[in-house]
């Protein structure tokens, strides 16, 4: 196991809703990445956060948002969702800022319908 | 722009065989480069990385990848394959410096072990 949790697990939502997805990183984890794996892709990067804030961010549009805590857990929320967010989304921890080995969680599925 | 090409969809070996995943590159400057095994249903789990030094990195569960400069590749390879390595693999490169630390990742390869 990698220590880093997300919930849910599963998730389906009506487009034009919001959703707000966790991530509980391990301890002394500073650096929180989230990525969207659409089906038969790989992953792609949304935006990281490094001690509570964003320090990088992947061609997403704006009501894709995030937040890190002090306590190692983390919200990707996105706004006014469209059918093409249908997606696993993925919560990455790392200890250090360059990210040179991140772990992942098992993932968010997210229907949207 | 940096791009990961993973130029096989699925792989196919034998039980026992060795087994190649292949992986090309392109960034700007010298790379950081991973691999990272899903198994259905999960999250991407951690097999290795080039940062710098050797050519030859060994990973996790007798895993290892070859840095080609030359080539710009960063091949996956394990000698004798198991049917429990069944599984999506995928590859993935940033650049080693100029602030960003955002990976690019291939569209992964499905390798599949046959007993």
């Amino acid at each position: 196991e990698t220590g880093v949790t997300q919930s849910p697990t599963h998730l389906i939502k009506t487009r034009g809703q919001q959703v707000t997805l966790r991530c509980s990183s391990q301890s002394g984890h500073n650096t929180v990445s989230w990525y969207q794996q659409a089906l038969g892709q790989g992953p792609q990067f949304i935006f990281q956060y490094y001690r509570e804030e964003e320090n990088g961010r992947g061609n997403f549009p704006p009501r894709f948002s995030g937040l890190q805590f002090p306590n190692y857990s983390s919200e990707l929320n996105v706004n006014a969702l469209e059918l093409d967010d249908s997606a696993l989304y993925l919560c990455a921890s790392s200890w250090d800022r360059s990210n040179t080995e991140a772990f992942f969680g098992q993932g968010t599925r997210l229907t949207v319908v | 722009a940096q791009s990961v090409a993973q130029p096989e969809d699925q792989v196919n070996v034998a039980e026992g065989n060795p087994l190649t995943v292949k992986c090309t590159y392109s960034v700007s400057g010298n790379p950081y480069l991973f691999w990272y095994v899903q198994y259905p249903n999960r999250g991407l789990q951690f097999l290795l990385k080039y940062i710098t030094g050797d050519n030859l990195v060994k990973g996790s569960y007798g895993f290892e990848a070859e840095f080609n400069k030359s080539q710009t590749s960063f091949h996956l390879k394990k000698p004798s394959a198991l049917v429990s390595d069944s599984a999506l693999y995928f590859c993935a490169v940033r650049a080693s410096s100029g602030g960003s630390y955002i990976p690019t990742f291939g569209r992964g390869t499905s390798l599949i072990v046959h007993p």
